[in-house]
């Protein structure tokens, strides 16, 4: 089944760097672009942004510009997604996700979505 | 971007009772609407998709309708599983967006 598989959680000082993989499996790792979002403890789902696995390609939240990169291994179908300059407002869950596409209108939806990883930023 | 808005934030329901969700989008979005749910601990999973479609395997007594700017999930006849935390998004535009969420816990 399609399945995406995150690394565990990490426990990070301020100002440090943090790099979360998502392994697929059970479909072509290549054609669906992997989206990237987090939920802070209690709060709502915070998109990041998106990476094409084929080309490499990717697009940042505003938010996040200049902070986060989302690389991939094609050879081993991982996405990896790295966040620098960590405060304490970083710590979440940080979920990737498959993006799928549908219809002629060009709908699009997240599913799945890997497990989760909790992020920690304390000092 | 495009804001959502989802009333009530929480509500209380019964096993059996029929439960409607509302989202509202801040400009028309057409049927670019996704609805998904959330348990404790664990990662959101997608009910349907460009408003009103059921995902596979999605049991039938949800079901989603709207366009334009309101939207509504409802749940026919509510079950012991369906206790969780629902979600809308917006996938009109870049951001993508999704709504405060909705708590459906038991009465």
């Amino acid at each position: 089944q399609v399945q995406l598989v995150q690394s565990g959680a990490e426990v990070k000082k301020p100002g440090a760097s943090v790099k979360v993989s998502c392994k697929a499996s059970g479909y072509t790792f290549t054609s669906y672009d992997i989206n990237w979002v987090r939920q802070a403890t209690g709060q709502g789902l915070e998109w990041m942004g998106w990476m094409n696995p084929n080309s490499g390609n990717t697009g940042y939240a505003q938010k996040f510009q200049g902070r986060v990169t989302m690389t991939r291994n094609t050879s081993i179908s991982t996405a990896y997604m790295e966040l620098s300059s960590l405060r304490s407002e970083d710590t979440a869950v940080y979920y990737c996700a498959r993006y799928c596409t549908g219809g002629v209108r060009g709908f699009w939806w997240f599913d799945p979505w890997g497990q989760g990883t909790l992020v920690t930023v304390s000092s | 971007d495009i804001q959502m808005t989802q009333s009530p934030s929480s509500l209380s329901a019964s096993v059996g009772d029929r439960v409607t969700i509302t989202c509202r989008a801040s400009q028309s979005i057409s049927s670019y609407l996704n609805w998904y749910q959330q348990k404790p601990g664990k990662a959101p999973k997608l009910l349907i998709y460009a408003a009103s479609s059921l995902q596979s395997g999605v049991p039938s007594r949800f079901s989603g309708s709207g366009s334009g700017t309101d939207f509504t999930l409802t749940i026919s006849s509510l079950q012991p599983e369906d206790f969780a935390t629902y979600y809308c998004q917006q996938s009109y535009s870049t951001p993508p967006v999704f709504g405060p969420g909705t708590k459906v816990d038991i009465k």
